[in-house]
């Protein structure tokens, strides 16, 4: 009954490495989002979707690449770990994209870059 | 741009006491939402309570209540009786008509319930 989901739980990669993220969500929404949340617990938008197009696209570098194959799956591929993408990454999902909307939020994927 | 900003890194409350968090914000925008969403140990974020700029009556949900000054730019969360399981990190956040769906996060506030 999970709204929103995220595999792995815990990845845990060398640098340099290549690694993806999977977001799903069964709560019909259209729009998605990714977050990254620091060691000091700072959290800051990456991306967000509607209906699989990209919408936000904050400054993040092009090593990471998000893809959504439909509106109920957005995953991140990071290309190139650096130990800097070490982190908290959230997906989460909004009914829209309007500003109002609540967003919710899936259990996190935390990254370790050795 | 808009910027949240929340002082208090950490607070600590005994049981069933009131505890209030707080959060201001800077935007130019007259059209925003505002949002508070906590994240306990198991790092799930869930909204708390949110509260439309228009409004000028203050948003409660149950134990939760927002004292919201939209010309201070100041919006505080009350948590009344509180509970061991309020203990976790509480986010504000802002979301403004013109930037669409982006929540900007304040850096976050550790309230810890002491039994």
């Amino acid at each position: 009954d999970t709204a929103v989901s995220q595999t792995p739980k815990y990845l845990v990669t060398q640098m340099g490495n290549d690694k993806s993220i999977k977001c799903e969500q069964n709560l019909g929404h259209d729009t998605m989002y990714w977050y990254k949340q620091d060691s000091k617990k700072f959290l800051k938008i990456m991306f967000s979707y509607n209906n699989k197009e990209l919408i936000i696209n904050e400054t993040v570098p092009n090593r990471f690449s998000p893809k959504s194959p439909d509106k109920a799956h957005l995953n991140l591929h990071i290309n190139s770990l650096e130990l800097g993408d070490s982190a908290v990454y959230f997906c989460a999902s909004s009914q829209s994209p309007i500003f109002y909307n609540e967003q919710f939020f899936g259990p996190g994927t935390r990254l370790t870059v050795l | 741009a808009q910027t949240v900003t929340q002082s208090q890194p950490e607070m600590s409350v005994q049981e069933a006491e009131t505890v209030t968090l707080s959060c201001t914000y800077d935007t130019s925008e007259s059209n925003y939402y505002l949002f508070w969403y906590k994240q306990p140990p198991s790092r799930q974020m869930i909204l708390v309570i949110r509260q439309e700029a228009y409004k000028q009556q203050n948003a409660t949900e149950n134990r939760f209540s927002v004292n919201f000054q939209k010309a201070a730019k100041s919006f505080s969360l009350k948590i009344s009786d509180s509970q061991l399981g309020d203990t976790a990190m509480y986010f504000c956040a802002s979301a403004l008509k013109a930037a669409g769906n982006k929540l900007t996060f304040g850096g976050g506030t550790r309230v810890l319930v002491k039994p």
